[in-house]
């Protein structure tokens, strides 16, 4: 069965710092992944997706994430953070079935001054 | 503007009352599906649906109903709301044939039963 997991449940950051956002995923099928991001009292939004090709993958505002079959990871990262950049982060897969998305169960990412 | 939209955006209500929140999308997506958002759990898809009159369950679907009549519809039921189904909903959309999983999100119902 596909899951996934996010290490961390809160990370802060200080502005300017690096952020990386660490999501594990189990899949059985090979696995598109995907990183959405929730602002405060907003819908989620898509950042970022890995499909097939390129495992190094760039998104919206500088976010960034590489696939690694090797280690089933799909990690965050963005090299200076924004006070922008505060919010909920979710990683998320899914199989080639296409009916289901799993998502992770989040990491709140807090950005000090 | 595409988009997807929820109403209502809040709901307080007492168990047993039946309650619809209702979603439409512009964008004349296929799929449309429905989560519930609890700290500590992610999102959980309730019921989703392939295109119009196509409808299946998700992974927490009980206590809920969902009907597809018509493509940019995709209302959830609640027939007798509990307090455990106090939550934050969100429907979302997706174009079938596109890259799957990538979702548009509406802007979410928080819902409140006593």
């Amino acid at each position: 069965a596909q899951s996934v997991t996010q290490l961390g449940s809160h990370v802060s950051v200080s502005e300017g710092a690096l952020v990386l956002l660490r999501c594990n995923y189990s899949s059985s099928v090979p696995p598109y992944l995907f990183w959405y991001v929730q602002y405060p009292n907003q819908g989620l939004q898509l950042l970022l997706k890995y499909t097939t090709g390129a495992t190094l993958v760039k998104g919206i505002n500088g976010f960034e994430a590489e696939f690694k079959k090797s280690e089933t990871s799909f990690h965050l990262t963005k090299p200076s953070a924004h006070m922008s950049d505060a919010a909920e982060y979710f990683c998320a897969v899914t199989g080639t079935s296409y009916d289901k998305v799993i998502f992770g169960p989040g990491t709140s990412l807090s950005v000090i001054p | 503007e595409a988009q997807v939209t929820q109403n209502p955006r809040y709901l307080i209500t007492v168990t047993g009352k039946k309650l619809t929140v209702t979603c439409s999308q512009n964008m004349n997506h296929e799929y449309m599906s429905w989560y519930r958002q609890d700290p500590g759990l992610g999102l959980r898809q309730i019921y989703y649906s392939m295109n119009v009159e196509v409808t299946d369950k998700g992974d927490v679907p009980e206590g809920y109903k969902v009907s597809r009549k018509e493509k940019r519809n995709f209302p959830l039921i609640l027939e007798s709301p509990s307090p455990n189904q106090t939550s934050l909903y969100f429907c979302a959309s997706s174009l079938r044939g596109g890259a799957p999983g990538e979702l548009f999100f509406g802007e979410g119902s928080r819902l409140t039963v006593l």
